[in-house]
């Protein structure tokens, strides 16, 4: 299974953007890129997903680089309520066998 | 719209005492299904999945078993508890389309 690397940690400031970057550089041509994200005792929240294009939705941005190497999950205005985990996972050819790594812990400054 | 129950929200076993957990969906048909397991700290651990009725995949070797009896119902069994088996248990559904859809988790205890 192709795996996924991302900091351990990140901080940002209320009401600015934030990236969150995510390295899969064995990724193969049907993996899909996910990104799910963990409140504390909640259980993970669906965020976003692509194949090979950039994607949008009400949450966040999806930007896949063009050799697939690597993602970044884009949250435009961080508020007090984006701190949490973001997990960002590799779904081969939409299996739904999803591996969970350590993800990284966003916290928001007011 | 679709949602997902997950029952109880906590739990209190003794080692050696049998469990069930239960997770429904409404609003949605036919749906994969997947119980996850979280130890204390992050990442979670896809223990089964469920792409119909009385079809269940093991993903690791455990004291565990599901079962799903209907179309929308999920159960996570065990007929003797380990202490090991403590943890944040989470169940989940997709249409095979998209992302997953958690429910609030079962957070379980064994002394």
């Amino acid at each position: 299974d192709a795996k996924t690397t991302q900091p351990n940690s990140m901080e940002s400031n209320e009401e600015e953007p934030v990236h969150l970057p995510c390295n899969h550089s064995t990724i193969s041509g049907t993996d899909y890129i996910h990104w799910y994200r963990q409140l504390p005792s909640q259980g993970p929240e669906y965020v976003i997903h692509g194949l090979t294009s950039n994607v949008n939705n009400r949450m966040a941005s999806l930007a896949i680089a063009e050799d697939r190497k690597s993602s970044t999950l884009i949250l435009h205005r961080a508020t007090l309520r984006d701190a949490a985990v973001y997990y960002c996972i590799l779904d081969y050819n939409q299996g739904g066998k999803l591996i969970f790594g350590q993800g990284t812990e966003l916290s928001v400054k007011p | 719209s679709q949602t997902i129950h997950q029952w109880p929200a906590t739990l209190v076993q003794p080692v050696g005492s049998p469990l069930s957990l239960e997770c429904t969906v409404e609003g949605t048909s036919n749906p994969n299904l997947y119980w996850y397991r979280q130890a204390a700290g992050r990442g979670l651990q896809l223990l089964f999945y469920s792409v119909g009725i009385g079809q269940i995949s093991s993903e690791v070797p455990q004291n565990l078993s599901a079962s799903r009896p209907q179309d929308r119902q999920f159960i996570l069994s065990s007929k003797k508890l380990l202490l090991s088996d403590s943890g944040f248990y989470l169940c989940a559904w997709s249409d095979g389309t998209g992302g997953q859809h958690f429910g609030d988790g079962t957070r379980l205890s064994i002394l």
